[in-house]
Parts: structure tokens; C-alpha cells; sequence
């Protein structure tokens, strides 16, 4: 059964760079035709789609993030990882990752991680 | 961007109620669409894809339809495990999603 963990800091200073890794288990990363992506949700809000990566670096990211986005991908360890830049309150959610079949539609997620902005 | 309109935003029925929940797409996505349950503290999970196909594992009292801006997710005799939020998801550009549907019990 494939699983993914989110890991990273719960806590992040406005201005600085939110990184978290998202480790893969029960499968590999390279497998053809997946993306492997994140998606964030502000407390109480809905879902926002952040990007999404391949097992050979091809990304995918959303307009309204993609100049403080981005996502890597480590297929020896498989894991891939989210930075985003110049983060603010507004940045402050629960972060998915998850894996984007190829009927692309998210079918395996990971449980969550709550991250604050908060100085 | 493709915008997601989901209505209602909350929702009261009861258990073996059957309820409808509505989608719009501000433009043409086909049915290039999803619908996902999510309970408090839990990942999303996907329901329907392409707008009408069931995932696998899904109940059948799960059904969808719709096709080019307007979409329904149905829910048939309503059970207890089903009071959640639901939210519909368009894939024909990029990745978006309805602002969600919160099914209440009455």
C-alpha cells in the first residue's frame, strides 16, 4: 500500500523559506506516468493546488505561486520537497502531499502538516 | 484561471436522505472533473472522476454528473460515515478546487 509522510518545520519566520519533504513508501517515486504534488489548506479554507513534480524533474506549478515555488525531487531517497519563498500569515495551513495518478486525479495523500507563519 | 463553484456551502440532511451538491466552472472543462470527501483532520479522499466514474473502493451510493460547466455529486440514502466536506476539483487546466460543501446532520 503506498503511503507519504510530510516532514519539515512547523513553525516559520515571515520572510524566510518553508521547505518540507515529502517521503514516498510502499512504491517507488519513479514510476512513468505519476506526478507527485502539493497542495495546502488555510485553517477553516479549501483546497489550493501548489505544484507538482515527476520522477525526472518535469513540474507543473500554480500561476498564482510560481514565482516563490519550488519542488525537487530526490529519487534515490523518494522523496520530493516544496520550498516556498517570502512566506507571510497568509501562507499558514495544512500541507498535502500527494500523488497525482494517471487519471490525473489525487489518489494517495499524505496526513498533513500543519505549518505557521508566525514570527 | 479556472474558477470552482461549489453550492450549497453547507448542507443539512439525514441519515437515508438523498442529497445533491452542485458545481460550476467558470469555463468549459468538459468532464474533466473530480469529487473528493474529506472529514476533520483527515486527508481528502477521491470519490468520482471524469465526472461520472466511480474510484475504486467508492460506494456505489456515490454518483456524479455533468459535463462542460455544471456538475452534481449525489449521495443516496445518506449513512452516518457520510457527513463530511465535499469538494469538486477541475484537471482540464492545471488543478483547482470548489471552496467546499459542508453536509451537516439535521
Amino acid at each position: 500500500q503506498l503511503q507519504l509522510q510530510e516532514s519539515g518545520p512547523g513553525l516559520v519566520k515571515p520572510s524566510q523559506t518553508l521547505s518540507l519533504t515529502c517521503t514516498v513508501s510502499g512504491g517507488s517515486i519513479s514510476s512513468s506516468g505519476y506526478y507527485w504534488g502539493w497542495i495546502r489548506q488555510p485553517p477553516g479554507r479549501g483546497l489550493e493546488w501548489i505544484g507538482s513534480i515527476t520522477y525526472s524533474g518535469s513540474t507543473q506549478y500554480n500561476p498564482s505561486l510560481k514565482s516563490r515555488v519550488t519542488i525537487s525531487v530526490d529519487t534515490s531517497k523518494n522523496q520530493f520537497s516544496l520550498k516556498l519563498t517570502s512566506v507571510t500569515a497568509a501562507d499558514t495551513g495544512v500541507f498535502y502531499c500527494a500523488r497525482r495518478a494517471l487519471s490525473e486525479i489525487f489518489d494517495y495523500w499524505g496526513q498533513g502538516t500543519l505549518v505557521t507563519v508566525s514570527s | 484561471d479556472i474558477q470552482m463553484t461549489q453550492s450549497p456551502s453547507t448542507l443539512s440532511a439525514s441519515v437515508g436522505d438523498r442529497v445533491t451538491i452542485t458545481c460550476r466552472a467558470s469555463q468549459s472543462i468538459s468532464t474533466w472533473l473530480a469529487w473528493y470527501q474529506q472529514k476533520p483532520g483527515k486527508a481528502p479522499k477521491v470519490l468520482i472522476y471524469k465526472a461520472s466514474s466511480l474510484q475504486s473502493g467508492v460506494p456505489s451510493r456515490f454518483s456524479g454528473s455533468g459535463s462542460g460547466t455544471e456538475f452534481t455529486l449525489t449521495i443516496n440514502s445518506l449513512q452516518p460515515d457520510d457527513f463530511a466536506t465535499y469538494y469538486c476539483q477541475q484537471y482540464n487546466s492545471y488543478y483547482t478546487f470548489g471552496q467546499g460543501t459542508k453536509l451537516e446532520i439535521k
